[in-house]
């Protein structure tokens, strides 16, 4: 379905730790980008990529990380810095250029 | 940065008549607008897109309006059927700028049978 995977799909993590989603995409698309959707605020840009080994904050990037190693992958971690971790996370990717981004199944991430 | 403002987060409808939700963006270099809709459950899906040389865009029952001077654009659906019930999201995007992609808040949309 697009092409686009994430996992996993529900994530529990106790406060204090660090936990990584993963995202993976086939569709040869250059633009990459990590979504944080909380109900009622629509979908947050935490972080995007254009190319490998190139990332850009989002407007919520405060307490995230990503890597851009290769261009099918881009990893989000939410570090023990980021207060409210709670929500569910989309991965998107893109031609460049303003075209059709396709999303991710998503994951919920639950902090205990 | 860009800021994308989405109205009403609400709307109820009767299946058959028309919804528009409107958007207003802020960043006046931005030139491409798209428009998801997320059924429950399920991940967001692009319905139509416009760029902004062009004032007005049509699919089917679906429509876009971008009106560039006052720097809105709006999603019109004519003829609702129950299936149309989702959460609807407008976008903007500055082509230049590491094509950074803004969402509105959503607009949840219920169309009553």
């Amino acid at each position: 379905d697009g092409g686009i995977t994430q996992s996993p799909k529900y994530l529990f993590r106790k406060e204090g730790q660090n936990v990584t989603l993963s995202c993976e995409q086939n569709l040869n698309h250059d633009a990459m980008y990590w979504y944080r959707q909380d109900p009622g605020q629509g979908l947050r840009l935490i972080y995007y990529s254009q190319i490998v080994n190139d990332f850009q904050k989002g407007d919520i990037a405060e307490g995230y990380s990503v890597s851009r190693e290769k261009k099918e992958s881009f990893p989000l971690t939410v570090t023990s810095a980021q207060k409210n971790p709670t929500a569910f996370y989309l991965c998107a990717s893109s031609y460049r250029g303003g075209n059709e981004q396709f999303f991710g199944p998503g994951t919920r991430l639950t902090v205990l | 940065g860009e800021n994308v403002e989405q109205h009403p987060s609400t709307l109820s409808v009767q299946e058959g008549d028309s919804a528009v939700i409107k958007c207003t963006y802020s960043d006046s270099a931005s030139n491409y607008f798209p428009w998801y809709k997320q059924e429950l459950g399920k991940r967001p899906q692009l319905i139509i897109d416009i760029r902004s040389n062009v004032g007005e865009k049509k699919d089917q029952r679906i429509a876009v309006t971008l009106n560039k001077t006052a720097k809105h654009f709006s999603l019109h659906i004519t003829e609702t059927q129950p299936e149309d019930s989702a959460v609807y999201f407008c976008a903007a995007m500055e082509e230049t700028s590491y094509d950074k992609v803004i969402f509105g808040p959503g607009t949840s949309l219920s169309v009553i049978p």
